[in-house]
């Protein structure tokens, strides 16, 4: 079945770091790839999206690129604010019914 | 507002009491689904649907029901809640498969 796995938090970084999160996948077919975030106290967001390989996601000052040879496709922010604490899933999605598969999550905290 | 709105966010219920939580979409989406998020296991879909009358058992459907009667309104009903299904209780919809979905805010579920 599809799995996705993410590298597991806290993740701590000052003001203005750089910010990467790792995701891998496993999946049988074509997935769309997904980052969602979650602040604290609220549901899920689509942070961006990626359709087919090669794709590049960006959002906010976030990117992402879906990497089929190396089942891939990392959180990448270059400059991060406090306003970017929260929790990130890393997020498949194939033929099957729209089901989500979502990874563990990642809680990133930004200080100042 | 596009929005996925769930009733209540918050509850406090004993063992047994059967309890319904509402999820309604303003979005005319086909497919919606009920996910519920565990520390360190990200998300896991519950039950899905992929249009009125129509649903199927996610990953982890064990004491849950639901009911697809209009397009709009997909509720999970908890017939006899159980301390392990205290949670954080999401309901998600999408226009198809594939496509990113949105959430709705939560519903924190504590059962005693």
């Amino acid at each position: 079945g599809n799995s996705v796995t993410q590298m597991e938090g806290p993740v701590t970084l000052s003001e203005e770091a750089f910010l990467t999160i790792n995701c891998t996948y496993t999946a049988t077919g074509y997935p769309s790839l997904f980052w969602y975030v979650q602040y604290p106290g609220e549901g899920l967001q689509l942070l961006l999206k990626a359709t087919k390989a090669d794709d590049k996601g960006s959002n906010k000052g976030f990117e992402a690129t879906y990497r089929k040879e190396t089942t891939s496709f990392h959180l990448e922010k270059g400059s991060v604010q406090v306003s970017d604490s929260a929790v990130y899933f890393c997020a498949l999605s194939d033929s099957s019914w729209g089901k989500l598969q979502f990874g563990a999550g990642t809680q990133v905290v930004v200080t100042p | 507002e596009a929005q996925v709105t769930q009733n209540p966010r918050y509850l406090i219920t004993v063992t047994g009491k059967k309890l319904t939580v509402t999820c309604s979409q303003n979005m005319n989406h086909e497919y919606m689904s009920w996910y519920r998020q565990d520390p360190g296991l990200g998300l896991r879909q519950i039950y899905y649907s992929m249009n009125v009358e129509v649903t199927d058992k996610g990953d982890v459907p064990e004491g849950y029901k639901v009911s697809r009667k209009e397009k709009r309104n997909f509720p999970l009903i908890l017939e006899s809640p159980s301390p392990n299904q205290t949670s954080l209780y999401f309901c998600a919809s999408s226009l198809s498969d594939r496509r990113e979905a949105f959430f709705g805010q939560g519903t924190r579920l504590t059962v005693v």
